[in-house]
């Protein structure tokens, strides 16, 4: 079945440095979608990625999809204490349906 | 408030007993999800619906695992027989047709002691 992994598993950084999620798909998507979560709350939508190669900005962050529709990055510049939280990426495949979520990347942001 | 709810956000119950949980989701929303997440996990797919029809459901799912949405509005996810493997956090989330951004509910906690 649809594997989807992220690394790192954790990142610990000092307010003001960049951050970067990874995200592989073991088969090719239709679409990725990108979440994050606060600790103690659900996933929250951020954006969606359909076009091979796409490259979307949300402010100070940056989130590209690759050009196989296999992977995609989430960047964020110059991080604040309010971008703590995990991120998850989740995959739908070509046949539509279910999304498989990876097991997401944990931000920690000292001041 | 006419986002995802999920009833109830907490769930103690003794192995061996059965449990219901409910979801509400968006009101124009025609697909709705079931999602298992424990700590340090990505959410679980455990099953969806378009409108009453249920798409998909888990290889993962045993058959303890029940899920209904009757009038393709709320939904229900019933474990039978909990097991202490069951404790975690169980996701609702709600989308509009085929496009796949996903409105995720609160959740509900379940501890099986």
């Amino acid at each position: 079945g649809q594997q989807v992994m992220q690394i790192p598993q954790y990142q610990h950084v000092q307010e003001g440095e960049d951050f970067t999620t990874y995200c592989n798909s073991s088969t090719t998507l239709s679409n990725i979608q990108w979440y994050k979560q606060r600790p103690g709350g659900h996933p929250v939508f951020l954006i969606q990625l359909v076009k091979s190669g796409e490259v979307k900005k949300q402010k100070r962050l940056t989130f590209q999809f690759g050009e196989a529709k296999k992977n995609s990055s989430l960047h964020i510049t110059a991080t604040q204490t309010t971008d703590v939280g995990t991120y998850f990426c989740a995959g739908v495949g070509t046949n539509a349906g279910k999304s498989t979520f990876g097991d997401g990347t944990t931000l920690t942001v000292k001041p | 408030d006419t986002g995802v709810s999920q009833n109830p956000r907490h769930k103690i119950t003794k192995r061996g007993q059965n449990v219901t949980f409910r979801c509400d989701p968006i009101s124009e929303h025609n697909r709705l999800y079931w999602y298992r997440q424990t700590l340090g996990q990505g959410p679980e797919f455990l099953t969806y619906f378009q409108n009453e029809a249920q798409l998909e459901k888990s290889r993962l799912l045993s058959d303890r695992f029940s899920a209904e949405r009757p009038k393709g509005s709320f939904s229900t996810l019933e474990i039978q027989r909990t097991e202490q493997g069951d404790s975690a956090m169980y996701l609702c989330a709600s989308s509009w047709g085929t496009v796949e951004t996903q409105y995720f509910g609160p959740g509900t906690r379940l501890l099986v002691l």
